[in-house]
């Protein structure tokens, strides 16, 4: 199971971009890096996963090293609705342990 | 996208009672089922994982015999919490595994004990 290390939190402007940093360096190969939010009081949301490869989808794009041992999660423009903590997180295909996460603070 | 049911989404029991949190993926399998609890401003703790048909594997230092773990279907897990104490109270979460998504949550029980 990797090892996370993320910022405990960070803030962002509205309407700006909020790149959230992972730090995964014990991922093994065939780990995939998994983002996940959870707003407040509600069960954590799937954001984007990859596994070499930068991807993009309708709520953020992921890029990751070369190396796999760290990568970022972009929220390209930020919303309030965006405040959450978010959760990097490897997976093989069996458990996933989950670090501190960063809680990620959008001001208007 | 897959979808894991999670009910009660609240419960308030009293002390000594019992209560039982199901979970259910509605358009997936999920031979695997994860069972979290998450306390105030800290992350998800893995408390056990459940496998359809088997016994329950529980992380250490989680009682196997106060949180009981039935993964009967392939669709549908749940938690019971034994003889609930007030230190039982907890955010209970579960979660499900789909090819496409990685780990689908449930939204949560709210557990208090008084």
């Amino acid at each position: 199971d990797a090892k996370t290390t993320q910022p405990t939190s960070m803030d962002c402007a509205e309407g700006r971009a909020a790149n959230l940093p992972c730090n995964h360096s014990t991922i093994s190969g065939n780990e995939y890096v998994y983002w996940y939010r959870q707003i407040h009081s509600q069960g954590p949301q799937y954001i984007i996963h990859g596994l070499k490869n930068n991807e993009t989808n309708e709520m953020a794009s992921l890029i990751i090293t070369e190396d796999r041992k760290s990568s970022t999660l972009i929220l390209p423009h930020a919303t309030l609705r965006d405040t959450a903590v978010y959760y990097c997180t490897g997976y093989g295909g069996f458990k996933t342990i989950f670090g501190a996460g960063t809680r990620l603070f959008v001001k208007a | 996208g897959a979808v894991v049911s999670q009910h009660p989404s609240r419960v308030i029991c009293k002390s000594g009672t019992s209560v039982k949190i199901e979970c259910r993926s509605l358009d997936f399998q999920a031979t695997t089922m994860f069972w979290y609890r998450q306390f105030p401003k800290q992350s998800l703790m893995l408390m056990a994982t459940s496998n359809e048909g088997s016994k329950a594997t529980y992380e250490q230092g989680v009682e196997k015999d106060k949180f009981l773990i039935n993964h009967a279907s392939l669709t549908l897990s749940t938690l019971t919490v034994t003889s609930a104490h007030p230190e039982d109270s907890s955010f209970y979460i579960c979660s499900g595994t789909s090819a496409n998504y990685g780990y689908t949550f449930g939204s949560g029980t709210r557990l208090t004990v008084v």
